[in-house]
């Protein structure tokens, strides 16, 4: 049972445009969003996170906007650079459990 | 090497024999994770171990699928009798730990180790 479901899968991206990607939940009891990037031949690497006490957290060029009502969040990235170009996950978890659990990821190619 | 190593980086085996991966994590970091990545799929958690702890085995798919951290440093992942199905990268990670359940601590992934079951 998938206990995040993430979109779109891929997603093409000019340069210099908004890149979005989307997750949803069911499990009210999560309450830590990251988001990691993973470039290919390579680990995931932890790229943002975000706690439900705020609605939107902005590192640089990439901001995370939750709502906690509609049980989403979603990752943007402004201003895409080709260097951005990887497969993207969100995940879920709760507060003293063991694991996170993650999305199905989404590849975004972004064209020069 | 400051990061979390694995080895090999790819293994090829002949279905029915067995494997062992193995993930050495950061220095000082006292929970480990074992994910499996699939081809177009998420990261499905295996195992993960804190400390001396006993292990949370609740992801290992079958009991052919079993793994041990020895002096709470390096882990081997070992599959019995591989299927094709088990064709993966198989990707360890490490963070902090310290209280009982580490889900929210970062969690710093190895390369992974790109397993082909013919």
């Amino acid at each position: 049972q998938q206990q995040v479901k993430q979109s779109p899968q891929s997603l093409i991206v000019q340069k210099g445009g908004i890149s979005i990607i989307n997750c949803a939940y069911e499990n009210t009891a999560f309450d830590y969003f990251p988001w990691y990037q993973q470039f290919p031949g390579k680990g995931p690497a932890l790229l943002i996170a975000i706690r439900p006490d705020v609605s939107e957290k902005k590192e640089g060029r990439f901001t995370i906007s939750f709502n906690k009502s509609a049980k989403q969040f979603s990752l943007h990235i402004m201003d895409s650079q080709p260097g951005d170009s990887a497969t993207y996950f969100c995940a879920v978890a709760q507060t003293g459990a063991n694991n996170l659990f993650f999305g199905t990821g989404t590849r975004l190619t972004v064209i020069p | 090497g400051a990061g979390v190593s694995q080895s090999p980086s790819n293994k090829v085996t002949e279905k029915g024999k067995d494997v062992e991966l193995r993930c050495d994590p950061i220095s000082g970091h006292t929970a480990l994770y074992w994910y499996r990545q699939s081809l177009g799929q998420g990261l499905e958690f295996l195992i993960y171990f804190q400390g001396n702890s006993a292990p949370d085995k609740s992801g290992l798919p079958s009991d052919r699928f079993s793994a041990e951290r020895t002096g709470g440093s390096v882990s081997t992942l070992t599959i019995q009798r591989t299927q094709q199905e088990d064709s993966a990268v198989y990707l360890c990670a490490s963070s902090l730990g310290g209280l009982a359940g580490a889900s929210t601590d970062t969690q710093y992934f190895g390369p992974g180790t790109r397993l082909t079951v013919l």
